[in-house]
Order: C-alpha cells, then sequence, then structure tokens
C-alpha cells in the first residue's frame, strides 16, 4: 500500500538548533513531492516541489531535499515563527490522481 | 494570501441539517480539491475536480457531495449532519490534476 510516513511526530528546538525533518514514501512512482507549512486553524502553505532523487529548493532557513524513498526538510538556525506543522505530500505517477498527505511533523521552536 | 477564497469562515448548524460550503479557485487554475481535517487527524482527500469534471474521489461519504461549476468554482454540500462531520474543511486549487496545490484559508464546520 502506497505510503507517507512523517518523522518525528513532534519537535521542540531552540532558536537557533538546526535539525531536519524526514518525509519517507513508498509509492509505486514518484511524479512529484511537495513539503507545505500550516499554522493552527489555518490552510496548509506551499513551500516546495521536488520531482526527481538529487533535486534541492532552498527558502529562507529551509531548505528540502529528495532521495529515491524519503525527503528531508533542514531548518537552519530556526526562529520561534517557524513554529508549525511540515506536512508532505506525494503525487504518484501511473494515472491515481489522489494526492498522498503525511500526518505531519509538530514544530515548535522556543526563544 | 494564496489566491483561493473559502465561504463562509465558520459554520455552526445542528444534527441532521444540510450546509454548503464555497470554494473559488485561483486565477487560472482548472483542478479543485477538498479535504477534511478534524482535530488530531491529518487531512483527509474527499473528492478532486478537473474543469468541471470529477477526477478522483478519496474517503468521502455518501452524505457528501460536490461538483464544480463552468465558472470553476466549487460547492461541497453535506448532508444529514453528524456531531462527527465538525472539521476544518479545506479547499485546494492547482493549475493542472498532479500540480503543486494551493490551499484556501478554510471553513471552520461545528455540528451541535
Amino acid at each position: 500500500e502506497d505510503q507517507v510516513t512523517q518523522s518525528p511526530e513532534a519537535l521542540r528546538l531552540q532558536e537557533g538548533e538546526s535539525s531536519s525533518l524526514n518525509c519517507s514514501y513508498t509509492v509505486s512512482g514518484l511524479r512529484g513531492l511537495f513539503w507545505y507549512r500550516q499554522d493552527p486553524g489555518k490552510g496548509p502553505e506551499f513551500l516546495f516541489t521536488l520531482y526527481s532523487a538529487g533535486e534541492e529548493k532552498e527558502k529562507e532557513r529551509l531548505k528540502a531535499t529528495l532521495t529515491k524513498k524519503e525527503s528531508f526538510l533542514h531548518i537552519t538556525a530556526p526562529k520561534p515563527e517557524d513554529s508549525a506543522t511540515y506536512l508532505c505530500a506525494v503525487h504518484q505517477t501511473g494515472g491515481s490522481y489522489i494526492p498522498t498527505f503525511g500526518r505531519g511533523t509538530s514544530l515548535i521552536v522556543h526563544p | 494570501d494564496s489566491g483561493v477564497t473559502q465561504t463562509p469562515k465558520h459554520l455552526i448548524t445542528a444534527t441532521g441539517q444540510r450546509v454548503t460550503l464555497r470554494c473559488s479557485p485561483r486565477s487560472g487554475d482548472l483542478s479543485v480539491y477538498w479535504y477534511q481535517q478534524s482535530l488530531d487527524q491529518g487531512l483527509q482527500f474527499l473528492i478532486q475536480y478537473y474543469n468541471g469534471e470529477e477526477r478522483a474521489k478519496g474517503n468521502i461519504l455518501e452524505r457528501f457531495s460536490a461538483q464544480q461549476f463552468p465558472d470553476l468554482h466549487s460547492e461541497l454540500n453535506l448532508s444529514s449532519l453528524e456531531l462527527g462531520d465538525s472539521a476544518l474543511y479545506f479547499c485546494a486549487s492547482s493549475p493542472g490534476p498532479q500540480e503543486t496545490q494551493y490551499f484556501g484559508p478554510g471553513t471552520r464546520l461545528l455540528v451541535l
């Protein structure tokens, strides 16, 4: 069964303490992997799309990378405003249009 | 601001009632998705439309239905509401069926 698993479920960091979030996926073929940020009670905000292994994208303190089985969201020197839930989602090849979302990683950055 | 709009923002209703949630996609986007997010639950995909036609169906109850109109806005109809239907309902849009989705601010539904 196709699956997207995010770890850890929750992460607490001190301001400035860099870390990584993981998204592992098992699909027959990857069309695209997406990262979103979601603040409580709000809609997910698009961050990155990755299409092939080896691809990397950066935005401010965030950097997303992709391998054949997983993606990492690296957060460098986080600030309290980076606190949110980070979601990854996968679209697979082969005609299924149903996107698969992970459960997310809840990140809290303490000042 | 993603460019996706949803109305209403909040909805309080009683069990057994019927409600309609509305979504306007970003300009130029042909695909619309609906999701349900309950407390402590992840995003549950409900249904997708592309240019007026249903393209994919997820875990959508028979009491729920949706459609996409010629102007590309979409409506999600929820009927015979139960307490367990209380959740955040999100709409997302994308240019094509499997492209990056942009989410609206959501409609918070409370069934009493």
